[in-house]
């Protein structure tokens, strides 16, 4: 069946530094692929996304690639801030219309300062 | 608009009750989305309305668990007879679809259910 699996599942850092996330998927046929940011006890939000027709999405220190042939994406985060620390996840629509999302099993990253 | 809302926050029930949630989407949203999330987990997909019409289920969702949305506004999502495994965080989630392919999916606190 679809799967993304997401690594690393920790990933400890010093402010300033990058962080590095990277997913794969299984089904070819997916097109759409978001980063959701969760803090302890509430829903994710929604921090970057990109589309199978894209190969590289940037939002301010965010930046998300995308390789089709080899079926992976990645979150880039730089200069990372103590308050990027939370759970991320990456994910990938595995129906046409990209109205049901496959979940990572998420990312720890924590920024110390 | 404040977001997504969804009522209540928590829930704790004896096994066996039934529960009812209910999911205020973002106005001029829609689709609606509930997912499932269990701790050190990512949200599983449950269901998905476009306006009333509910459009595709995963087979997470068994017979105990229904799903409406009345007139394309809010949702609600039941369980009934509830078992000690139902035990998570029920996520709304609403987008508003314009052109192929799909928007964004905005998520709201959840409710989280224990199951004694």
């Amino acid at each position: 069946g679809e799967n993304v699996e997401q690594h690393p599942s920790t990933l400890s850092v010093q402010e300033g530094d990058s962080a590095v996330i990277k997913c794969t998927y299984s089904d070819s046929a997916s097109n759409y692929f978001p980063w959701y940011k969760q803090e302890l006890g509430k829903g994710p939000q929604l921090i970057i996304d990109i589309r199978s027709n894209v190969g590289e999405k940037k939002d301010q220190r965010i930046a998300v690639t995308l390789n089709k042939t080899a079926k992976h994406f990645s979150l880039h985060i730089t200069e990372t801030q103590p308050e990027d620390s939370a759970v991320y996840f990456c994910a990938a629509s595995y129906n046409q219309a990209g109205t049901a999302l496959i979940f990572g099993k998420g990312t720890t990253l924590s920024v110390s300062s | 608009d404040t977001g997504v809302s969804q009522n209540p926050r928590h829930k704790i029930t004896k096994r066996g009750q039934n529960v009812t949630f209910r999911c205020d989407p973002i106005s001029e949203h829609n689709r609606l989305y509930w997912y499932r999330q269990t701790l050190g987990q990512g949200p599983e997909f449950l269901t998905y309305f476009q306006n009333e019409a509910q459009l595709e289920k995963s087979r997470l969702l068994s017979d105990r668990f229904s799903a409406e949305r009345p007139k394309g506004s809010f949702s609600t999502l039941e369980i009934q007879r509830t078992e000690q495994g139902d035990s998570a965080m029920y996520l709304c989630a609403s987008s508003r679809f314009r052109t192929y392919p799909n928007t964004e999916a905005f998520f709201g606190q959840g409710t989280r259910l224990t199951v004694v």
